[in-house]
């Protein structure tokens, strides 16, 4: 089965400092992932996704994860965090077509905090 | 765009009561999720709808049914809310399953039901 470990709840940087939410993935073959996004009191939007083409993938505002087979991770990096980060994030595997439809396991979610 | 919406923001329920949560999508997507968050959990799937009708249990459907009679709405009832149903719920639709391309594993996610049962 597919799963994702964040690896930290929470993480707090100061505005201007990179950033990096760390993610862990487990895979019974080569796998899409996914980073999500939620801003308080708003929808799920999809930041970037890795599905077997270049390793390291762009998203939007700055965001990129590297996916490393090696290691079986997937991290985000940000070279400079922006007050407008502050959000929840989560890290995401495809489990595969089932019945047509194409379901996500999503990981614990890492709480981003941005300070001055 | 492509716009989910979810009937109601927040919702406070009794015990017992009935609940009904409704989603409606406007980009003729065939794949609707309900899951619901609770910190530190993150998402878990509920029950998901790969066309009219058709249903599949995701991976937690205990004390959860869903309906969907027609392709932009997909409807969670909650038969006998519970005090352990107090969660965020929320709605997701995407395109019919690819293994690739731009919409490979993209889900759009409505804005998110808040329910209390008391």
């Amino acid at each position: 089965a597919q799963s994702v470990t964040q690896l930290d709840s929470h993480v707090s940087v100061s505005e201007g400092t990179p950033v990096l939410l760390r993610c862990n993935y487990s895979s019974s073959y080569s796998p899409s992932l996914f980073w999500y996004v939620q801003h308080p009191n708003k929808g799920l939007q999809l930041l970037l996704k890795y599905t077997s083409a270049a390793t390291l993938v762009k998203g939007i505002n700055g965001f990129e994860a590297e996916f490393k087979k090696s290691e079986t991770s997937f991290h985000l990096t940000k070279p400079s965090a922006h007050m407008s980060d502050a959000a929840e994030y989560f890290c995401v595997v495809t489990r595969g077509l089932t019945g047509g439809g194409n379901k996500l396991t999503f990981g614990t979610g890492t709480q981003l905090k941005v300070e001055l | 765009d492509v716009k989910v919406t979810q009937s109601s923001r927040y919702l406070v329920k009794r015990t017992g009561e009935k609940v009904f949560l409704e989603c409606v999508q406007d980009m003729d997507h065939e794949n609707m999720f309900w899951y619901r968050q609770d910190p530190g959990l993150g998402l878990r799937l509920i029950y998901f709808s790969y066309d009219v009708k058709m249903k599949e249990k995701g991976d937690i459907p205990e004390g959860y049914s869903v309906s969907r009679e027609k392709k932009e709405r997909f409807s969670l009832i909650l038969e006998s809310a519970s005090t352990n149903q107090t969660s965020m719920y929320l709605c997701a639709s995407s395109p019919l399953g690819v293994t690739s391309g731009s919409t490979h594993g993209t889900q759009y996610f409505g804005p998110g039901t808040r329910l209390l049962v008391l």
